[in-house]
C-alpha cells in the first residue's frame, strides 16, 4: 500500500539537543511538507519542498532545517534553537493533481523533557 | 495572518441530526477548497473538496457549500453518527500553487 511513513511515533528530547524526525513516502510524489499542530492554532507550515535538493522556509522555519537527498524522504530536524518545540508534527506530501490534496502521515508527538 | 478562519472551535450535536462546520477565507484567489478529518494523535485524512467554479459537492452523508462572494465554505454532515466525533479542517489553495493553508479546527462530538 502506498503512503506516508512518520517515526517514531513519540518521542522525547532533553532541552539543549537536535532530534530528527524521520518521513519516507512511496507514492512518487514531488512535493513534501512539515506541519506543526499546536492546540487551537491549526496547522504551521514549517518547510516544504518541490523537488529533490530544494527546499523552502515555510511561516515557522526557524529552529528547524530540513534536508532532501532522496524523493523519498524528507527528514526534519528540531534544533536547541527551537525555543518552544513541544507539538505534533505532520509530514505531507503532494502528487500532480490537486483534486485531492496532502496526504498526511499518521504524526509525531514531541515532548521535551 | 490566518489566511483560512474556522471560528468555532467546537460543536456538538446529537445523533441523526445535521453538523454544520463553517470556514472563512480572506484571499480571493483561492480557488480549491478541501475538508479534511482528523482523529487524535493520526495525520488528517481527506474528506471532500470543491472548486471554485462550484458551489456545492456532494459525498454521501457530505456536502460541501461554497460562497465565493462571502469568502464562505461550509461542511454539512447529515445524519451524523458518532463516528464522526473528530475534528475538521477546512484548507483552501491555489491551483496553481502547492501549498494549502489550513484553519484552526473545529472539534466535533456527536453525541449519541
Amino acid at each position: 500500500d502506498g503512503g506516508i511513513t512518520q517515526s517514531p511515533k513519540y518521542l522525547f528530547r532533553k532541552e539543549g539537543q537536535n532530534v530528527t524526525l524521520s518521513c519516507e513516502q512511496n507514492l512518487n510524489h514531488d512535493a513534501m511538507y512539515w506541519y506543526r499542530q499546536d492546540p487551537g492554532q491549526g496547522l504551521r507550515l514549517i518547510y516544504y519542498s518541490q523537488i529533490v535538493n530544494d527546499f523552502q522556509k515555510g511561516d515557522i522555519a526557524e529552529g528547524y532545517s530540513v534536508s532532501r537527498e532522496k524523493k523519498e524522504s524528507f527528514p526534519l530536524t528540531v534544533t536547541s534553537a527551537q525555543k518552544n518545540p513541544t507539538a505534533f508534527y505532520l509530514c505531507a506530501s503532494h502528487g500532480t493533481r490537486a483534486n485531492y490534496g496532502y496526504t498526511f502521515g499518521s504524526g509525531t508527538r514531541l515532548t521535551v523533557v | 495572518d490566518q489566511q483560512v478562519k474556522q471560528n468555532s472551535p467546537s460543536l456538538s450535536v446529537q445523533e441523526g441530526r445535521i453538523s454544520i462546520l463553517n470556514c472563512d477565507y480572506t484571499n480571493s484567489m483561492f480557488d480549491y477548497f478541501l475538508w479534511y478529518k482528523k482523529y487524535p494523535a493520526e495525520g488528517p485524512t481527506f474528506l471532500i473538496s470543491i472548486s471554485s467554479i462550484k458551489d456545492k459537492n456532494e459525498d454521501g452523508r457530505f456536502t460541501v457549500f461554497l460562497n465565493k462572494s462571502a469568502k464562505h465554505l461550509s461542511l454539512h454532515i447529515v445524519p451524523s453518527q458518532p463516528g464522526d466525533s473528530a475534528v475538521y479542517f477546512c484548507a483552501a489553495t491555489l491551483r496553481t500553487g502547492n501549498q494549502f493553508y489550513f484553519g484552526t479546527g473545529t472539534s466535533l462530538t456527536v453525541i449519541p
